[in-house]
């Protein structure tokens, strides 16, 4: 089991605001890392598979990127929208398991 | 319909039953896991299943048991409840690969 950490573990943005926040990862034995959004009372759905140094992804007003060598993961949300009130998850994968975070929760206010 | 179905989506029983929760797939994969969900905890891996014949424990399988009957069906069994699994569980399927993982809808059990 990996020690994958969150932070920070909510966090209130105005809408329109953009915000950003961080998954930190052990970066030896490294295979991928995943986000997952999680809306209440809704199966978390997967955003983004990473696995090489330096990836970008981005769907719509979301984006991460990823960092191996340090060990971190940065997920962004553009132009925030009630609607991207979630809780955002990440997991690394490590011997076809994954080993999640506590989430961050995002709260937009209109 | 969905891809991933869990039964039943909520369920009180009282300490020392025997309690059952089901999952099933059309996605045609082979894996298959087990979470549980608590308040500031990740989704913590409690059995995975890689195909029929393979079962593996996993981060905190103490408590539990599964059973894997067919490629589509994986169930978890709390064979005597206590109230400290009372959680969200969660089932899961992947195909491999990156090992994206698609979730069903969840359990909400409570132990009294």
């Amino acid at each position: 089991i990996l020690n994958v950490e969150q932070s920070p573990q909510s966090l209130h943005v105005q809408e329109g605001d953009s915000t950003n926040f961080t998954c930190s990862f052990p970066s030896s034995n490294f295979y991928a890392l995943h986000w997952y959004r999680w809306e209440t009372a809704k199966s978390p759905e997967a955003l983004f598979v990473m696995t090489l140094n330096g990836d970008e992804k981005k769907k719509g007003r979301i984006s991460a990127t990823l960092n191996t060598k340090e060990g971190y993961s940065y997920l962004y949300i553009k132009g925030s929208q009630p609607e991207d009130s979630a809780t955002y998850l990440c997991a690394c994968s490590n011997d076809y398991k994954l080993s999640f975070g506590a989430g961050t929760t995002v709260t937009v206010r209109a | 319909d969905a891809d991933v179905t869990q039964t039943p989506r909520n369920r009180i029983t009282k300490t020392g039953k025997r309690i059952m929760l089901e999952c099933s797939q059309t996605k045609g994969h082979d894996r298959m896991y087990w979470y549980r969900q608590d308040p500031g905890l990740g989704l913590r891996l409690i059995y995975y299943s890689f195909d029929v014949k393979d079962i593996n424990k996993g981060e905190i399988s103490d408590g539990y048991s599964v059973s894997r009957q067919a490629q589509a069906k994986f169930s978890l069994s709390l064979e005597s409840a206590i109230p400290n699994q009372t959680a969200l569980y969660f089932c899961a399927t992947s195909d491999g690969g990156a090992e994206t993982q698609y979730f069903g809808p969840g359990t909400r059990l409570l132990v009294l």
